[in-house]
């Protein structure tokens, strides 16, 4: 079974770009988190989803980040404008959601803004 | 929502047994005990999970005490392989799970 997926593995962009992150959950599952994780900070829950609805984002930095989950098998994460201390490694896990369920992560997107 | 206070690090060497535990005095009635290993450039993955007692698979064991109030992760006889970042996490599953600081792991030859 294919796990979650992300796109792009990999990007640097200059400061002032828009970013946008993708990800395609487990298929079935109904709960999608982002995280994103630092030297510093550690791994920080951004936002989840349950069943598409935005739960709670109050990880979420400031309103340069928006996240979407048009659908149950797709989901974006955004900075616009993009800054040099965004710069990190953002997950992206799905979940079925229910009680005792793990959480299945993705291999991550590795933003370097510049 | 529970928080969990784990040892910032530890180290071992190859062949011994690692014991982590991990605090949780908030714990809630729904809520599990997941234990996530972490690797450099790589996502968390499931290692573990339990609700109460103890739990073992081909990897490690979980002790949970009757309180629920801490747990402890027991990888036995340790390789190099097995250095990494171990998180543990708490929730029910649906709703926000949150990672704390984790343990970092070394094992030495």
């Amino acid at each position: 079974d294919a796990g979650v997926i992300q796109s792009p593995r990999h990007e640097v962009t200059e400061m002032g770009q828009e970013v946008t992150l993708r990800c395609k959950p487990i298929s079935g599952h109904n709960s999608l988190f982002w995280y994103r994780q630092t030297m510093m900070r550690g791994l920080e829950l951004l936002i989840y989803f349950n069943n598409n609805v935005p739960i709670d984002d109050s990880g979420m930095p400031e309103d340069r980040f928006s996240a979407k989950m048009p659908n149950a098998s797709f989901s974006t994460l955004k900075i616009q404008p993009s800054e040099p201390r965004d710069s990190a490694v953002y997950f992206c896990a799905s979940t079925l959601g229910q009680r005792g369920n793990t959480i299945y992560f993705g291999e991550g997107s590795w933003l370097t803004v510049v | 929502l529970a928080k969990t206070t784990q040892p910032i690090s530890m180290d071992s060497y190859e062949g011994q047994e690692v014991n982590i535990t991990c605090s949780h005095n908030n714990i809630a009635t729904n809520d599990y005990i997941t234990w996530y290993q972490q690797f450099p450039s790589q996502g968390p993955r499931f290692i573990i999970q339990g609700y109460k007692t103890k739990v073992t698979n081909e990897v490690a064991s979980l002790f949970i005490p009757a309180d629920r109030k801490s747990s402890t992760l027991s990888l036995p006889r340790v390789s190099l392989s097995d250095t990494a970042v171990y998180y543990c996490l708490v929730g029910d599953g649906n709703n926000d799970m949150r990672f704390g600081a984790g343990t970092r792991l070394t094992v030495k030859p």
